[in-house]
Parts: C-alpha cells; sequence; structure tokens
C-alpha cells in the first residue's frame, strides 16, 4: 500500500519562508505531486518531482530525496492568500494516486 | 479549453434514498479519479478509470458505491440507500497527456447532505 504523512498545521508570517513536507511509503514510486486547496475550493496541481533534488516554480519549490522517502513543499515570501491546505501525494505510473494527510498553513501578518 | 464540470454542486438527501453524481472530465484525458473529501480532512481514494480499462475500485467503502463512465468521458458516481456518513465532498479529477496521473485537474466538487 502507500501512506504519506505530513504534519496537521504550520503558521508563519507573511513574507516569511515555510516548509511543508511528506514523508512516504509506497510501492512502484514514481513521483511526488504538490497540490494547493484553499477552504472550500478544489485541489490545484502544484510542482511535481520525479527526480531527487530541488523544483523551482516561482515562489513554489519542491524537493524530493527517494533514498530518504522525503520531499519538502518551499514557500517564499509568503503572502496572506496562501493560507490554504496542502497536499502531497505519489503516482506510479498509471495507478492510482494516493494523497498525503493534507497540511493546513495558516499566514499571518 | 473548459475545465472538470461536477453535477448537482449540492445536493440534499434523505436518508436511504440513490444519488447521482455526475463529472464531465477535461477532453481527451484518458483518466478519471473519484475522491471523497469531509470536513477537514484529506482526500479519500474511491475509484480510477483509465481509459478502456477495467477501473480500479478499491477504494470503494462498500457495495452501496458504484461508478461507470460512459464512452470514455463522462463519468457517475451512483450512492444506494444513502446513510448520514456518506455527507461529504465528492471530488472529480482527470488527468492525461505527457503528465499522466502526477498532474491532475479538479472539478468543483459536489457537497452531499445526508440528512
Amino acid at each position: 500500500g502507500q501512506s504519506l504523512e505530513q504534519p496537521s498545521e504550520v503558521t508563519a508570517v507573511e513574507g516569511a519562508i515555510v516548509q511543508i513536507n511528506c514523508t512516504y511509503q509506497t510501492s512502484g514510486f514514481y513521483g511526488l505531486s504538490w497540490y494547493q486547496q484553499h477552504d472550500g475550493g478544489a485541489p490545484t496541481f502544484l510542482s511535481y518531482n520525479a527526480l531527487d533534488g530541488l523544483e523551482e516554480t516561482g515562489r513554489f519549490s519542491s524537493f524530493l530525496s527517494r533514498s530518504d522517502s522525503y520531499g519538502y513543499l518551499l514557500l517564499q515570501e509568503l503572502q496572506m492568500k496562501d493560507s490554504a491546505s496542502y497536499f502531497c501525494a505519489t503516482s506510479g505510473g498509471y495507478q492510482k494516486v494516493t494523497f498525503g494527510t493534507g497540511t493546513k498553513l495558516q499566514v499571518i501578518p | 479549453g473548459a475545465g472538470v464540470s461536477q453535477s448537482p454542486s449540492n445536493k440534499v438527501t434523505e436518508k436511504g434514498k440513490d444519488v447521482e453524481l455526475r463529472c464531465d472530465p477535461i477532453s481527451g484525458h484518458t483518466a478519471l479519479y473519484w475522491y471523497r473529501q469531509s470536513l477537514g480532512q484529506g482526500l479519500e481514494f474511491l475509484i480510477y478509470f483509465q481509459g478502456n480499462s477495467a477501473p480500479d475500485k478499491s477504494g470503494l467503502p462498500s457495495d452501496r458505491f458504484s461508478a461507470e463512465r460512459t464512452g470514455g468521458s463522462v463519468s457517475t458516481l451512483t450512492i444506494q440507500r444513502t446513510q448520514q456518513e456518506d455527507s461529504a465532498v465528492y471530488l472529480c479529477a482527470s488527468s492525461g497527456g505527457l503528465a499522466g496521473p502526477r498532474e491532475q485537474y479538479f472539478g468543483p466538487g459536489t457537497r452531499l447532505t445526508v440528512t
């Protein structure tokens, strides 16, 4: 089976940097995706890592270490609108996708 | 182009009634997923369709739940004899092309309330 663990809540100050961690136990691991979900909204895709290292997309970066079964999402220059839940997810090729437990990020002034 | 659409957006039903939830995926996307999300919780996988292959039904919580996908496009999730614990937001997602399952596009969801 597959399981992904994330911290349940994180609080950070506007303008700061925050890291949201994800550890996973999977079979047939192909890569790690990240999604953002605002309250009452649908999840939206943020980034994907298939290989070890850092992928940067604007203020958001995502990191993967396959040997450690670990990844993280890094949000820089935090804005109030970044307050949302963030989910990591694994994909095993053309197989079902398993989502992590989700991290609720609260950005405070 | 158009995104994933779901209908209805909200559904209130009485315990014991059957409900049907509809999902229109992005045109050309071969994979379609159904998830359930309870308030403040994560996404619970329900069922996955890939092209013309047999669906992966391993996430369906009971035999009251079923889903079909007609013509490789529109999908319907049916819940028979609804129970109060079925109350949740039901999300549909599709993916396809080079990105495969790693990048899913979600619909706005159907909020189901069983009274």
